[in-house]
């Protein structure tokens, strides 16, 4: 069964270093979201792509988060510097042209802890 | 803006029924649900579309009231599997999927 994948799943780093993170959606899917999601919450959507074009960034953090779909295939979130606040779980969602009603399916996530 | 999600938390016995609310603010065109259990990622359980057409899965039932923008999971004769975490999501005219934050079902043997 077609798998989103992440890596890494854990990351453990210092505040004001940077770290990034990185999704393989589901071949064929079109649409890629960054969702964090902070323990006891619910995900929270960062970055949305459509291909390789952002649909939707406007929860990204830019001064400090960036992501890219360079050839609408896999892509990379990146933190810099990253603060004790970034601390989340970071899933990786893909699913078929967003029309509101293609179920997203979840990457196993990278845990990040920022000391 | 967030779907309100109800209750924040519930404990059963294996066999009970259980019903979880959401409800937004805003106009909404789709309501998804997710269950996730502890420290795995969310799972696609139901989408219920505005006009009425659902999709999803075989056992879990679920209702969109469009008019009252309110949304209703239910689990009937709950097996010990049913445990997590679950998430509805709501999808208005933004496009964009905004998550409730969670109700806890716990299903004791």
């Amino acid at each position: 069964e077609a798998e989103v994948a992440q890596s890494p799943r854990y990351k453990i780093t210092e505040k004001s270093q940077a770290v990034a993170f990185w999704c393989d959606p589901i071949s064929g899917h079109a649409t890629l979201y960054w969702y964090r999601q902070i323990l006891g919450q619910g995900p929270e959507l960062l970055v949305q792509f459509q291909d390789e074009s952002v649909v939707d960034d406007s929860q990204l953090p830019k001064d400090r988060f960036s992501a890219e779909r360079l050839k609408g295939v896999d892509s990379t979130l990146k933190i810099q510097p990253a603060e004790l606040g970034d601390s989340a779980m970071y899933l990786c969602a893909s699913s078929l042209p967003d029309r509101g009603y293609n179920e997203q399916f979840f990457g196993p996530g990278t845990r990040l802890t920022v000391l | 803006q967030q779907p309100v999600q109800s209750p924040q938390a519930v404990i059963l016995r294996e066999g009970e029924d259980a019903v979880i609310n959401c409800s937004s603010s805003k106009a909404l065109y789709s309501v998804h649900w997710y269950r996730q259990k502890h420290g795995e990622a969310p799972v696609f359980l139901m989408i219920l579309l505005k006009g009425g057409e659902q999709k999803g899965h075989e056992k879990i039932s679920a209702s969109f009231n469009e008019k009252k923008q309110q949304s209703s999971l239910y689990l009937t004769a709950s097996q010990l599997s049913y445990s997590g975490t679950y998430f509805c999501g709501t999808i208005g005219a933004a496009r964009q999927l905004t998550f409730g934050s969670g109700t806890q079902l716990t299903v004791l043997p």
